[in-house]
């Protein structure tokens, strides 16, 4: 079975600098994906960014990127230019390659931005 | 575009009562899951259903059931509740049941056992 860790339960950023969330995960599978959502406090689960595993470059949207890397089973989630509206529970989430494969979730971190 | 719509978004129910959660996917996706969230960790994996029939099922009990409609909504029944059944319970919806579809998820329902 597949497993997510997301040791760090809280950081905190300040205004418009830049915060790195941690993420490691567990599987013997070579084919996957990898998804880093945002939970505001309205509990809706929003998709930040994913990655296929078979795509060596990192993903990239506005200001998240994740740096991946397959070998150690690391998956970070990069945010630059923090705002405080990016306050929020961060998942980390791997999810099988094929059909009616399910997403794994991770604890959570929750990142605060101080103004 | 609507999204992925649940009903009801908070409710409270009484050990040993049944509650129903209801899905509505966004318009064109065939596949729905569900997943609990209890306070302070991610979400579990519960029931996953396309073309109405169920796909997956995670690590839950009997008295966990749900199922899809011909119009790809989705209900989630839990039985004989208990208080650790007291959780946020979402809905996702996708295109279809295959990995590459992106999952959205609706704000869920508060579910609260006293």
């Amino acid at each position: 079975a597949q497993t997510v860790t997301q040791s760090q339960p809280e950081m905190s950023v300040q205004e418009a600098e830049t915060v790195t969330l941690s993420c490691t995960y567990d599987t013997s599978e070579s084919d996957y994906y990898l998804f880093w959502y945002k939970q505001p406090p309205s509990r809706q689960m929003i998709l930040v960014i994913r990655q296929e595993a078979y795509k060596q470059q990192n993903a990239t949207e506005n200001r998240f990127s994740v740096n991946f890397q397959k070998a150690a089973k690391s998956f970070s989630l990069k945010i630059s230019d923090s705002q405080l509206g990016d306050a929020a529970m961060y998942f980390c989430a791997y999810r099988s390659n094929g059909a009616n494969s399910k997403l794994t979730f991770g604890k959570g971190i929750t990142l605060s931005v101080r103004p | 575009d609507a999204g992925v719509t649940q009903s009801p978004t908070h409710l409270i129910k009484t050990r040993g009562q049944q509650v129903t959660l209801r899905c509505s996917p966004i318009s064109g996706h065939k596949s729905v899951s569900w997943y609990q969230q209890v306070l302070g960790q991610g979400p579990q994996f519960i029931f996953q259903y396309y073309e109405k029939e169920e796909r997956g099922r995670g690590n839950f009990p009997d008295r966990f059931s749900a199922r899809q409609f011909p119009n790809y909504s989705s209900e989630l029944n839990v039985n004989a509740l208990l208080l650790g059944d007291s959780a946020l319970y979402l809905c996702a919806s996708s295109l279809r049941h295959i990995s590459g579809n992106t999952i959205y998820f609706g704000e869920g329902s508060w579910l609260t056992v006293v």
